[in-house]
């Protein structure tokens, strides 16, 4: 079982569609959670981060934390056809003493104009 | 403004050519980091390196090495291609009391 599970998709939804990403995992040590966008052939950016439980919101942006349940989501308002690209979760835990950062497979999302 | 530059875009070997991937960050960051991108795999670290001349192995090693002989700049070595390294490469770098990793564009290798 891997540590963190992404459903890859595709995903593809209308222009000003909600849409809603998730990832799971399986590691209780994980502490940050965070958000990457990867758009094609760059490298991926950081969107956002949160490090306790509850919601956090930044513009169109909101990224969940569950850790009762072990399940983070990131959620998208109003989504645009710029907002089409890669999704990416990640999660910081501490191995011997070294930080280290666990990906999820990335959720390919298209919005349709 | 971070910026993560890595010295090609793509690069065509064959195999059993030595290979050499560099990075360089202009942030003065004292983390750096390899990872590779397949599909259906993610990122995985290959190798980190928290100092200049300090290194420590990811989930992937094998068949790579690193150097960091300079804070800025970190290179990744394929001692021997092998078709199994065709893949993305991405570099990153990150302030030690911080959080966010930053990217840079990728290399995307291909191994004959």
């Amino acid at each position: 079982q891997k540590e963190v599970e992404q459903d890859p998709g595709p995903l593809s939804v209308p222009e000003g569609a909600i849409v809603s990403l998730n990832c799971t995992y399986s590691n209780s040590a994980f502490q940050y959670f965070m958000w990457y966008r990867q758009y094609s052939r760059k490298g991926p950016e950081l969107l956002m981060y949160t490090y306790s439980s509850g919601n956090k919101e930044d513009g169109r942006f909101t990224a969940q934390v569950d850790k009762s349940s072990k399940y983070i989501s990131l959620f998208i308002r109003d989504s645009q056809p710029s907002d089409s690209a890669t999704y990416l979760c990640a999660m910081r835990t501490i191995i011997q003493g070294a930080q280290k950062l666990v990906f999820g497979q990335g959720t390919r999302l298209t919005i349709n104009p | 403004d971070v910026k993560v530059t890595q010295s090609s875009r793509y690069l065509v070997k064959r195999t059993g050519e030595k290979v050499f991937l560099e990075c360089v960050q202009d942030m003065d960051h004292e983390n750096m980091f390899w990872y590779r991108q397949d599909p259906g795999l993610g990122l995985r670290l290959i190798y980190f390196s928290y100092d200049v001349k300090m290194k420590e192995k990811g989930d992937i090693p094998e068949g790579y090495s690193v150097s960091r002989e300079k804070k800025e700049r970190f290179s990744l070595i394929l001692e021997s291609a092998s078709t199994n390294q065709t893949s993305m490469y991405l570099c990153a770098s990150k302030d030690s009391p911080r959080e966010t990793q930053y990217f840079g564009p990728g290399t995307r290798l291909l191994v004959l």
